[in-house]
């Protein structure tokens, strides 16, 4: 079964406004973290936001914040005021407490494209 | 400075060939790892170290072997390479703590076999 599933393949945006990029989380696991990645069209992995499973606010960071409904398990990214550098592809991860490896357990990815 | 880098950029060489890929982070942190990105762009864990010891092995064929000759050192060696074995390698690190430790990725290593 998928661990993390971003159904959205492709968005658009038009420059300026807000964009919220879903993820859907699968784990029985009470404590896990949820990662956003965005990867560039020149191909590295750039760190976006963090959210806990125990933290009791959603989590932001400039103009990203992470909408996250744990009974719902989402945690959608929202994009706010949308830049045209914002262009790319973005990941949805989460790791697992108790796998005790530390990996990240990745989802399909969706591409974001601002339109000015 | 760069956080974590990986040489080579690009890497393009013929099926059967051995090759390596080198991954330093001078970030100290106690974790490092290795992703695949496949040609869909989907990213799967490889191998993790922490503290020079393997810690995942994930499905991944023997002709994979990483090394870690320190904490800020990972190296993946490939022999034989095959035509799947066309992909982006990513290195990453993170100081281990859990679920939480966030992890920082190499700008990637392009390995294309001919």
């Amino acid at each position: 079964a998928q661990k993390i599933t971003q159904t959205q393949p492709g968005m658009f945006v038009q420059e300026k406004e807000a964009v919220t990029l879903d993820c859907t989380y699968d784990t029985s696991d009470p404590s896990y973290g949820l990662f956003w990645y965005k990867q560039p069209s020149s191909g590295e992995m750039i760190f976006l936001i963090y959210q806990g499973s125990y933290d009791q606010q959603n989590a932001t960071e400039g103009r990203y914040s992470l909408n996250f409904q744990k009974a719902r398990k989402s945690a959608n990214l929202v994009i706010s005021a949308s830049q045209l550098g914002d262009s790319a592809m973005y990941f949805c991860a989460m790791r697992e407490a108790s796998s005790n490896t530390g990996k990240l357990i990745f989802g399909q990815g969706t591409t974001l494209q601002v339109k000015p | 400075d760069t956080a974590v880098s990986q040489t080579p950029k690009y890497l393009v060489t013929q099926m059967g060939n051995d090759k390596s890929i080198k991954c330093e982070q001078n970030l100290g942190h106690d974790t490092m790892y290795w992703y695949k990105q496949d040609s869909k762009k989907f990213l799967k864990i490889m191998f993790s170290y922490n503290n020079k010891e393997l810690i995942i092995n994930e499905t991944v064929p023997n002709r994979f072997s990483p090394k870690s000759p320190d904490k800020a050192h990972l190296n993946l060696h490939i022999n034989s390479l095959e035509l799947g074995d066309s992909a982006v390698y990513f290195c990453a690190s993170s100081q281990w703590s859990g679920s939480t430790d966030t992890q920082y990725f190499g700008p990637g290593t392009r390995l294309t076999v001919l």
